[in-house]
């Protein structure tokens, strides 16, 4: 099976523009995660979307902001971009068993810039 | 309550050494304990996963501790070899939501 893939891989935005990120997990797989990795925060979970609908959700502002397509495709948009927006922002696939979450599979995630 | 807290942040090994790195939560309600290797440019990898209906689970060379009482659980690499120099993230995820905490990372370097 192809792995989780993520477009585009690196983007350079100045502060003030919004972003779309994109997602295709592994073929099968319906809930979509996405994370934010920064050096000082770490990996921070923002939110999980499973047939088209929010799962759950971290403690980011409004500005990020999801979605789902009913191929299980998700993207992610940032608006108002900010300076410390600047990060790897990773997605990754699962199945359902039994209601919860199964393993997650991380794609290479996108090399955001905020200049 | 929702931290995970990992050490140590950076390690250093020999090949053919043992690399071993903790982990330790506060929420009770955890139920699945991943350990993810992440090298430069990849996104993490799952290496392998626990629940707390065992005390310790190997594959290969990798082997996961666990300590429910203690609430912690360790990664152990058993001659460790230059290619498993990456950075190593311990999650967990239960109770109320799937969401994986992640803990801060470790990097680890294994000199031949």
């Amino acid at each position: 099976k192809a792995g989780v893939t993520q477009t585009p891989r690196y983007l350079i935005k100045t502060r003030g523009q919004q972003v779309t990120l994109s997602c295709s997990p592994i073929s099968g797989h319906r809930s979509v995660s996405w994370y934010q990795q920064t050096p000082g925060q770490g990996l921070q979970f923002l939110f999980e979307y499973f047939s088209e609908t929010q799962r759950n959700k971290g403690n980011f502002p409004g500005r990020f902001s999801g979605r789902q397509f009913s191929n299980s495709r998700s993207e992610m948009n940032v608006s108002t971009l900010e300076l410390g927006d600047s990060a790897l922002y990773l997605c990754a696939s699962s199945s359902l068993a039994g209601g919860r979450t199964d393993t997650q599979y991380f794609g290479p995630g996108t090399r955001l810039t905020v200049l | 309550q929702q931290q995970v807290k990992q050490s140590p942040q950076s390690l250093i090994v020999q090949k053919g050494g043992i690399s071993i790195i903790n982990c330790a939560y506060e929420n009770t309600a955890f139920d699945y304990f991943p350990w993810y290797q992440q090298f430069p440019g990849k996104g993490p990898a799952l290496l392998i996963a626990i629940r707390p209906d065992v005390s310790e689970k190997k594959e290969g060379r990798f082997t996961i501790s666990f300590n429910k009482s203690a609430k912690q659980f360790s990664l152990h690499i058993m001659d460790s070899q230059p290619g498993d120099s990456a950075t190593y993230f311990c999650a967990a995820s239960g109770g109320d939501t799937d969401k994986l905490i992640f803990g801060t990372g470790t990097r680890l370097q294994v000199f031949p």
